[in-house]
Protein backbone atom coordinates (compact mmCIF):
# COMPACT_ATOMS: atom_id res chain seq x y z
CA UNK A 1 0.00 0.00 0.00
CA UNK A 2 1.24 3.38 -0.99
CA UNK A 3 1.51 5.75 2.05
CA UNK A 4 3.15 7.81 4.64
CA UNK A 5 5.62 6.60 7.13
CA UNK A 6 6.71 9.05 9.73
CA UNK A 7 8.78 7.89 12.17
CA UNK A 8 9.42 7.20 15.36
CA UNK A 9 6.28 7.94 16.84
CA UNK A 10 7.24 9.02 19.93
CA UNK A 11 10.57 10.99 20.67
CA UNK A 12 12.08 12.21 23.58
CA UNK A 13 15.00 14.26 23.88
CA UNK A 14 17.08 16.57 26.45
CA UNK A 15 16.76 19.96 26.35
CA UNK A 16 19.70 21.75 23.94
CA UNK A 17 19.89 18.48 21.68
CA UNK A 18 19.34 18.75 17.99
CA UNK A 19 16.89 16.15 16.91
CA UNK A 20 15.73 14.37 13.36
CA UNK A 21 12.28 13.59 12.80
CA UNK A 22 11.99 11.33 8.94
CA UNK A 23 9.14 11.25 6.96
CA UNK A 24 8.92 9.18 3.90
CA UNK A 25 6.52 8.66 1.22
CA UNK A 26 6.21 5.74 -1.91
CA UNK A 27 3.29 7.87 -3.56
CA UNK A 28 5.31 9.42 -6.27
CA UNK A 29 4.24 12.82 -4.59
CA UNK A 30 6.54 15.61 -5.76
CA UNK A 31 5.23 18.01 -2.97
CA UNK A 32 5.89 17.03 1.08
CA UNK A 33 4.93 19.69 4.10
CA UNK A 34 5.91 19.27 7.70
CA UNK A 35 3.33 20.49 9.90
CA UNK A 36 3.48 21.41 14.11
CA UNK A 37 0.03 20.69 16.35
CA UNK A 38 -0.05 22.57 19.60
CA UNK A 39 -2.84 20.94 22.05
CA UNK A 40 -6.49 21.87 21.16
CA UNK A 41 -4.79 24.31 18.15
CA UNK A 42 -5.28 23.92 14.57
CA UNK A 43 -2.04 22.82 12.46
CA UNK A 44 0.98 25.21 11.83
CA UNK A 45 2.96 25.11 8.58
CA UNK A 46 6.71 24.62 9.09
CA UNK A 47 8.32 24.15 6.07
CA UNK A 48 6.94 23.05 2.70
CA UNK A 49 9.05 21.04 -0.70
CA UNK A 50 7.50 21.57 -4.41
CA UNK A 51 10.35 19.44 -6.12
CA UNK A 52 13.53 18.33 -5.07
CA UNK A 53 16.74 19.87 -3.90
CA UNK A 54 14.03 23.10 -3.11
CA UNK A 55 12.00 23.93 -0.02
CA UNK A 56 10.44 26.90 0.89
CA UNK A 57 9.84 28.33 4.70
CA UNK A 58 6.26 28.20 6.44
CA UNK A 59 4.91 30.80 8.98
CA UNK A 60 6.94 28.54 11.90
CA UNK A 61 10.48 28.12 10.39
CA UNK A 62 12.83 29.72 13.50
CA UNK A 63 14.37 27.00 14.89
CA UNK A 64 13.96 24.19 12.48
CA UNK A 65 16.07 22.77 9.47
CA UNK A 66 14.61 20.35 6.55
CA UNK A 67 16.30 18.66 2.92
CA UNK A 68 14.87 17.11 0.51
CA UNK A 69 17.61 15.54 -1.14
CA UNK A 70 15.31 12.69 -2.63
CA UNK A 71 11.63 12.62 -3.73
CA UNK A 72 10.89 10.35 -1.31
CA UNK A 73 11.84 11.76 1.35
CA UNK A 74 11.78 14.66 4.00
CA UNK A 75 13.47 14.87 7.11
CA UNK A 76 12.74 17.96 9.32
CA UNK A 77 15.31 19.02 11.90
CA UNK A 78 14.34 20.50 15.39
CA UNK A 79 17.52 22.46 16.40
CA UNK A 80 18.40 23.60 19.81
CA UNK A 81 17.20 26.99 18.89
CA UNK A 82 13.76 26.24 18.92
CA UNK A 83 12.48 27.60 21.74
CA UNK A 84 9.34 25.24 22.42
CA UNK A 85 9.98 22.01 20.58
CA UNK A 86 7.26 19.96 22.22
CA UNK A 87 4.90 19.35 20.19
CA UNK A 88 2.96 16.82 17.70
CA UNK A 89 4.72 16.82 14.16
CA UNK A 90 2.81 16.09 11.42
CA UNK A 91 4.28 15.22 7.76
CA UNK A 92 2.06 15.35 4.76
CA UNK A 93 2.27 15.25 1.03
CA UNK A 94 0.03 15.69 -2.43
CA UNK A 95 0.97 15.85 -6.17
CA UNK A 96 1.71 19.33 -6.03
CA UNK A 97 1.10 22.05 -8.48
CA UNK A 98 -2.35 23.53 -9.19
CA UNK A 99 -4.36 20.15 -9.80
CA UNK A 100 -4.14 19.50 -5.85
CA UNK A 101 -5.87 16.70 -5.12
CA UNK A 102 -5.44 16.70 -1.19
CA UNK A 103 -2.61 15.60 1.25
CA UNK A 104 -2.19 12.49 2.42
CA UNK A 105 -0.85 12.47 6.11
CA UNK A 106 1.83 10.47 8.13
CA UNK A 107 0.58 9.00 11.59
CA UNK A 108 2.63 12.05 13.57
CA UNK A 109 5.72 12.40 15.44
CA UNK A 110 4.77 13.39 18.97
CA UNK A 111 7.91 14.67 20.49
CA UNK A 112 8.62 15.89 23.96
CA UNK A 113 11.85 17.93 25.10
CA UNK A 114 12.64 17.56 29.02
CA UNK B 1 -6.29 30.58 1.85
CA UNK B 2 -9.94 31.67 1.91
CA UNK B 3 -10.98 32.92 5.23
CA UNK B 4 -13.74 30.22 6.72
CA UNK B 5 -15.74 29.80 9.93
CA UNK B 6 -17.07 26.68 11.41
CA UNK B 7 -18.71 26.09 15.05
CA UNK B 8 -15.82 24.73 17.18
CA UNK B 9 -17.94 21.87 18.88
CA UNK B 10 -21.21 20.15 17.50
CA UNK B 11 -22.85 16.82 18.78
CA UNK B 12 -24.25 14.09 17.00
CA UNK B 13 -26.56 10.80 17.71
CA UNK B 14 -25.06 7.48 16.50
CA UNK B 15 -26.78 6.95 13.29
CA UNK B 16 -28.97 10.11 12.77
CA UNK B 17 -27.12 12.52 10.11
CA UNK B 18 -24.44 14.75 11.06
CA UNK B 19 -24.62 17.81 9.04
CA UNK B 20 -21.39 20.47 9.78
CA UNK B 21 -21.35 23.55 8.11
CA UNK B 22 -18.50 26.13 6.70
CA UNK B 23 -19.13 29.45 6.21
CA UNK B 24 -16.46 30.76 2.85
CA UNK B 25 -18.17 33.82 1.54
CA UNK B 26 -14.39 35.04 0.57
CA UNK B 27 -14.15 32.34 -1.63
CA UNK B 28 -13.38 33.43 -5.37
CA UNK B 29 -14.73 31.58 -8.37
CA UNK B 30 -11.76 28.78 -9.53
CA UNK B 31 -11.51 27.94 -5.59
CA UNK B 32 -12.55 24.55 -4.06
CA UNK B 33 -13.58 23.54 -0.78
CA UNK B 34 -12.02 20.61 0.65
CA UNK B 35 -12.89 19.02 4.20
CA UNK B 36 -10.56 16.71 6.41
CA UNK B 37 -10.83 15.28 9.47
CA UNK B 38 -8.46 14.49 12.54
CA UNK B 39 -9.26 11.87 14.84
CA UNK B 40 -7.39 12.50 17.71
CA UNK B 41 -3.67 11.62 17.95
CA UNK B 42 -3.62 10.81 14.36
CA UNK B 43 -2.91 12.87 11.35
CA UNK B 44 -5.77 14.63 9.15
CA UNK B 45 -7.63 12.62 6.73
CA UNK B 46 -8.82 13.91 3.30
CA UNK B 47 -12.77 13.15 3.17
CA UNK B 48 -13.61 15.18 0.22
CA UNK B 49 -13.30 18.33 -2.08
CA UNK B 50 -15.61 20.20 -4.42
CA UNK B 51 -16.07 23.63 -6.92
CA UNK B 52 -19.79 24.02 -7.00
CA UNK B 53 -21.94 21.12 -7.44
CA UNK B 54 -22.65 18.72 -4.75
CA UNK B 55 -20.64 15.62 -4.10
CA UNK B 56 -20.78 12.42 -2.90
CA UNK B 57 -18.59 9.14 -2.17
CA UNK B 58 -18.25 6.63 0.27
CA UNK B 59 -17.28 8.73 3.14
CA UNK B 60 -19.75 11.58 2.96
CA UNK B 61 -21.44 14.54 0.99
CA UNK B 62 -20.62 17.66 0.51
CA UNK B 63 -23.59 20.44 -0.57
CA UNK B 64 -22.02 24.17 -1.76
CA UNK B 65 -24.53 26.77 -2.09
CA UNK B 66 -25.33 28.33 -5.27
CA UNK B 67 -23.47 31.09 -4.36
CA UNK B 68 -20.50 29.40 -2.83
CA UNK B 69 -20.44 31.51 -0.04
CA UNK B 70 -20.90 28.45 2.08
CA UNK B 71 -21.02 24.46 2.18
CA UNK B 72 -22.27 21.87 4.52
CA UNK B 73 -20.50 18.57 4.80
CA UNK B 74 -22.77 15.57 5.56
CA UNK B 75 -22.08 12.23 7.50
CA UNK B 76 -25.23 10.50 6.49
CA UNK B 77 -25.17 7.53 9.34
CA UNK B 78 -22.87 8.98 11.84
CA UNK B 79 -20.83 6.51 14.20
CA UNK B 80 -18.79 6.67 17.14
CA UNK B 81 -15.74 6.43 14.98
CA UNK B 82 -16.47 9.48 13.19
CA UNK B 83 -15.80 11.44 16.21
CA UNK B 84 -13.21 14.25 15.24
CA UNK B 85 -11.99 17.32 14.65
CA UNK B 86 -13.46 18.62 11.15
CA UNK B 87 -11.67 21.34 8.96
CA UNK B 88 -13.06 22.51 6.09
CA UNK B 89 -10.28 24.11 3.86
CA UNK B 90 -10.11 26.53 0.90
CA UNK B 91 -7.11 26.76 -0.48
CA UNK B 92 -5.76 29.40 -2.71
CA UNK B 93 -6.31 29.23 -6.86
CA UNK B 94 -2.88 27.76 -6.63
CA UNK B 95 -4.13 24.43 -5.54
CA UNK B 96 -2.52 24.45 -2.16
CA UNK B 97 0.75 23.80 -3.77
CA UNK B 98 2.61 26.12 -1.14
CA UNK B 99 0.68 24.85 2.17
CA UNK B 100 -2.82 24.33 3.11
CA UNK B 101 -4.17 26.65 6.28
CA UNK B 102 -6.20 24.36 9.03
CA UNK B 103 -7.53 26.34 11.76
CA UNK B 104 -9.33 24.56 14.76
CA UNK B 105 -11.96 23.26 12.89
CA UNK B 106 -15.25 21.68 14.24
CA UNK B 107 -14.67 18.95 16.81
CA UNK B 108 -17.55 16.77 15.93
CA UNK B 109 -18.44 14.51 18.99
CA UNK B 110 -20.63 11.08 18.26
CA UNK B 111 -23.07 10.42 21.33
CA UNK B 112 -24.00 6.80 22.10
Amino acid sequence: DGGITQSPKYLFRKEGQNVTLSCEQNLNHDAMYWYRQDPGQGLRLIYYSQIVNDFQKGDIAEGYSVSREKKESFPLTVTSAQKNPTAFYLCASSIGGTANYGYTFGSGTRLTVV
Amino acid sequence: DAKTTQPPSMDCAEGRAANLPCNHSTISGNEYVYWYRQIHSQGPQYIIHGLKNNETNEMASLIITEDRKSSTLILPHATLRDTAVYYCIVPPSGGGADGLTFGKGTHLIIQP
